[in-house]
């Protein structure tokens, strides 16, 4: 079955700076890349994701980039604020299902002010 | 607020109770899910109901049984469960159809098990 590594665990960085999480997936047939947002108390939120005939994809002070020959995507925010700390999971789905959806473990974003 | 709700929020039970789990959405969804999260580890997916086919993952032990009368409803069993079952449980819902990735999460029930 698909595998998803998730690097760092744990990441802090001054408020303004930019943050970048990385994650690597295992099966070359995986499709949908999506990252959710966890808040304290909340369950996960859909933020952004790419598909695998796009390399990179941008909303505003998030971007994701993927590339699919080394099987590695990672999320990009810009300008980081407070309110971006939270949980960040990235996913990997296998057969374009939500239902095959495979989470990496998860990084606490921490934005210092 | 996604759309999806879930009750209870919190819930202490000990190994002898039996108690269950309610989901609901909003969202017109026809898939429900159970995840299971525990600190410092992936989402775990437990079941998965879609279109009116269930789906499991081999490892969810028997002491867990879901149920899902309808296609807005979920609820997940829970009976005689141990101190490791401790963990925020979660519900998802998402369309299926071609091009239906996209998975709304409810808020969880944090369960501790004593």
């Amino acid at each position: 079955g698909e595998n998803v590594e998730q690097h760092p665990s744990t990441l802090s960085v001054q408020e303004g700076d930019s943050a970048v999480i990385k994650c690597t997936y295992s099966d070359s047939a995986s499709n949908y890349f999506p990252w959710y947002k966890q808040e304290l108390g909340k369950g996960p939120q859909l933020i952004i994701d790419i598909r695998s005939n796009v390399g990179e994809k941008k909303d505003q002070r998030i971007a994701v980039t993927l590339n699919k020959t080394a099987k590695h995507f990672s999320l990009h925010i810009t300008e980081t604020q407070p309110e971006d700390s939270a949980v960040y999971f990235c996913a990997a789905s296998l057969s374009g299902s939500a239902r095959q959806l495979t989470f990496g473990s998860g990084t606490q974003l921490t934005v210092l002010p | 607020e996604t759309g999806v709700t879930q009750t209870p929020r919190h819930l202490v039970m000990g190994m002898t109770n039996k108690k269950s789990l309610k989901c609901e959405q909003h969202l017109g969804h026809n898939a429900m899910y159970w995840y299971k999260q525990s600190a410092k580890k992936p989402l775990e997916l437990m079941f998965v109901y879609s279109l009116e086919e269930r789906v499991e993952n081999n490892s969810v032990p028997s002491r867990f049984s879901p149920e899902c009368p309808n296609s807005s409803h979920l609820f997940l069993h829970l009976h005689t469960l141990q101190p490791e079952d401790s963990a925020l449980y979660l519900c998802a819902s998402s369309q299926e159809v071609l091009g239906g990735y996209e998975q709304y999460f409810g808020p969880g029930t944090r369960l501790t098990v004593t």
